[in-house]
């Protein structure tokens, strides 16, 4: 069955870089796409971009563009999201999501908190 | 950015009864492949969300046949025959015609 595994959750400061990861199984990694996405203390949810593991390409939002790093390591199945230059408001669930279809996410990570506080 | 607007934000509903949840988008999510980009999911407390519905209709792998959703353009609903305890959590319409994917502020059910 198909699983995505997080890493746990991470304490920065403000200016700091974190760096999330999420394991893949149960499918072959480099087929689907692996988007991320967040969400705030008691907020709704937010696009962040998209991977595609085969190539590498990526797809970032307007809005984290320069912050945000999308990789992977296809020998061990994970892919990666980075978040540099942190501020408080970057305090949220990080979930990473394979899609099903389109960009119908059938598959979700636990997600990981991402705290940011001085 | 395509803007996604639901209603009501919450919902109270006795286990058995009918409950409908409305979303709007700020420009037509029919494509030119002629498929039209709206999804529903469901977070229910303390966890992820999860995919309830596809391309306005189709149900993803699982999900029960109260669930369905309808409409087209930029009017949607999605619609539970008979709301069961389990169906407690935050519903989510999403929009993928236009980068960013964009969300609805949610619809959070309650049972009564």
């Amino acid at each position: 069955q198909v699983q995505l595994v997080q890493s746990g959750a991470e304490v920065k400061k403000p200016g700091a870089s974190v760096k999330v990861s999420c394991k893949a199984s149960g499918y072959t990694f480099t087929g689907y796409y692996i988007h991320w996405v967040r969400q705030a203390p008691g907020q709704g949810l937010e696009w962040m971009g998209w991977i595609n593991p085969n190539s590498g390409g990526t797809n970032y939002a307007q809005k984290f563009q320069g912050r945000v790093t999308m990789t992977r390591d296809t020998s061990i199945s994970t892919a990666y999201m980075e978040l540099s230059s942190l501020k408080s408001d970057d305090t949220a669930v990080y979930y990473c999501a394979r899609v099903h279809v389109g960009y119908g996410y059938g598959w979700w990570g636990q997600g990981t908190l991402v705290t940011v506080s001085s | 950015d395509v803007v996604m607007t639901q209603t009501p934000l919450s919902l109270s509903v006795t286990p058995g009864q009918p409950a409908s949840i409305s979303c709007k988008s700020s420009q037509s999510l029919l494509y030119s492949d002629g498929k039209t980009y709206l999804y529903w999911y469901l977070q229910k407390p303390g966890q992820s969300p999860q995919l309830l519905i596809y391309e306005v209709s189709n149900r993803f792998s699982g999900v029960p046949d109260r669930f369905s959703g309808g409409g087209s353009g930029t009017d949607f609903t999605l619609k539970i025959s008979r709301v069961e305890a389990e169906d407690v959590g935050v519903y989510y319409c999403m929009q993928s015609i236009q980068l960013p994917p964009t969300f609805g502020q949610g619809t959070k059910v309650e049972i009564k």
